[in-house]
């Protein structure tokens, strides 16, 4: 079982629409939770991050984290075609004196005109 | 503004050859990653080097080797180059207990 389940789509609604990709899981040393952003051929960008339970919003995105659940979201509110990427949740634990980031496979979002 | 930069952007390998792909990154970050990512598996990581003079093992470092040359500089070589490291390879940066990793536009590998 992977350590990070992300359903990878892909995903595909009309502008304007509200979007909710999830991940799930199973390590409780993860320290922070993020999404990055990935256009087709390019590296990911840091979308948002959390380090608590709870909701963070930013714009049009809202990450939202649940601990107990092992759950997290991120919310897309008035999806725009330029939001058409695949995203990439992202957890975060100490690695010796270094970060691993464990990634969930991402799911691929097209936002049609 | 460069941030991360990786060479080459695309290569072709037959299976057996070498190959070292290189990467840079000029936000004077101490710690640097390599990452595979395949189809539906996401980003796994190779290598690590939490600063200058140190590298460790990631969650797939079979066939791989590293150098963290300077500061600035990690390369990633294959040795003995197998099809089932056909991949999109991508470097990445951060400052040691940041949460933020920068990520390089990647290499694209293919070995037949």
């Amino acid at each position: 079982q992977k350590e990070v389940e992300q359903d990878p789509g892909p995903l595909s609604v009309p502008e304007g629409a509200i979007v909710s990709l999830n991940c799930t899981y199973s390590n409780s040393a993860f320290q922070y939770f993020m999404w990055y952003r990935q256009y087709s051929r390019k590296g990911p960008e840091l979308l948002m991050y959390t380090y608590s339970s709870g909701n963070k919003e930013d714009g049009r995105f809202t990450a939202q984290v649940d601990k107990s659940s092992k759950y997290i979201s991120l919310f897309i509110r008035d999806s725009q075609p330029s939001d058409s990427a695949t995203y990439l949740c992202a957890m975060s634990a100490r690695l010796g004196s270094a970060r691993q980031l464990t990634f969930g496979s991402g799911t691929q979002l097209t936002v049609l005109p | 503004n460069a941030g991360v930069t990786q060479t080459p952007k695309f290569q072709v390998l037959k299976t057996g050859q070498s190959m070292t792909l290189q990467c840079a990154q000029d936000m004077n970050h101490n710690s640097m990653y390599w990452y595979r990512q395949d189809p539906g598996m996401g980003l796994r990581l190779i290598y690590y080097s939490a600063s200058e003079g140190t590298t460790d093992k990631g969650e797939v470092p079979n066939g791989y080797n590293v150098s963290r040359l300077n500061k600035r500089e990690f390369s990633l070589r294959l040795e003995s180059a197998a099809p089932s490291q056909t991949s999109v390879y991508f470097c990445a940066s951060s400052e040691v207990r940041a949460t933020e990793a920068f990520f390089g536009q990647g290499t694209r590998l293919t070995v037949v």
